[in-house]
């Protein structure tokens, strides 16, 4: 277990529709990070925040937003769903006191299909 | 710009065989290198790291060593078994940290 925890696990949505995905980070870790784990594009990275502020930016597209909250936790948007964002959705969390030699722990994922 | 490539899967092998999975890589300046396992079902675990060149990181028979003059971070084990079948996911981060960059990933299959 690393300490990292997300819901839902699972969820199941039709195109066009909106969910919020849900991510809490390893106590005392003030980054979170989102990714994507799909088939064709494998695992790319979509947004880092840390302590509240946007601090990086991947290939996220428009139509999806993060945010982190006071707590630390953080929820990733996603709106205006197409079938191409099915996929597997994991939040990762570090302490950013060493930048690149950090370790980013992983959560389950969470598990989107659109149909 | 920033990549990871490895060695294109799916890996089978006999329990108790050698394993070695090919990463290279191409990065400015000095990344930390890392070795992610991801389990059937489950979510991506930490292998090992290097920070550093000539670094090695190890844990559960598992090595791999930060070659810096062939940008290489090569995964080995000296003797796999069945319950190391997964997903082996090289990975770095940049000189000024943050983001993952992962290769494509590997999966390796041990039969009894």
């Amino acid at each position: 277990d690393s300490g990292v925890t997300q819901t839902p696990k699972h969820l199941i949505t039709a195109t066009g529709q909106r969910v919020t995905l849900r991510c809490s980070p390893r106590s005392g870790d003030l980054s979170v990070y989102w990714y994507q784990q799909s088939l064709d594009q494998g695992l790319q990275f979509l947004i880092q925040y840390y302590n509240g502020e946007e601090r990086a930016k991947g290939n996220i597209l428009e139509r999806f937003s993060a945010q982190q909250f006071p707590d630390l936790h953080s929820e990733l948007n996603l709106s205006s769903l197409e079938l191409g964002d099915s996929a597997l959705y994991f939040c990762a969390s570090s302490p950013w006191t060493s930048g690149s030699t950090d370790t980013q722990y992983f959560g389950p994922g969470t598990r989107l299909t659109v149909l | 710009g920033n990549s990871v490539t490895q060695m294109e899967g799916p890996v089978t092998l006999s329990e108790e065989a050698f394993l070695t999975i090919n990463c290279t890589y191409t990065a400015t300046g000095y990344p930390s290198l890392f070795w992610y396992v991801q389990y059937p079902g489950e979510g991506l675990q930490l292998l090992l790291k290097a920070t550093k060149a000539d670094d090695k990181g190890s844990n559960k028979g598992f090595e791999a060593t930060y070659r810096k003059e062939t940008t290489s971070f090569h995964l080995e084990k000296g003797s796999v078994q069945v319950s190391d079948s997964a997903v082996y996911f090289c990975a770095l981060t940049p000189n000024q940290g943050g983001k993952l960059i992962f290769g494509q990933g590997t999966e390796l299959s041990v039969k009894p």
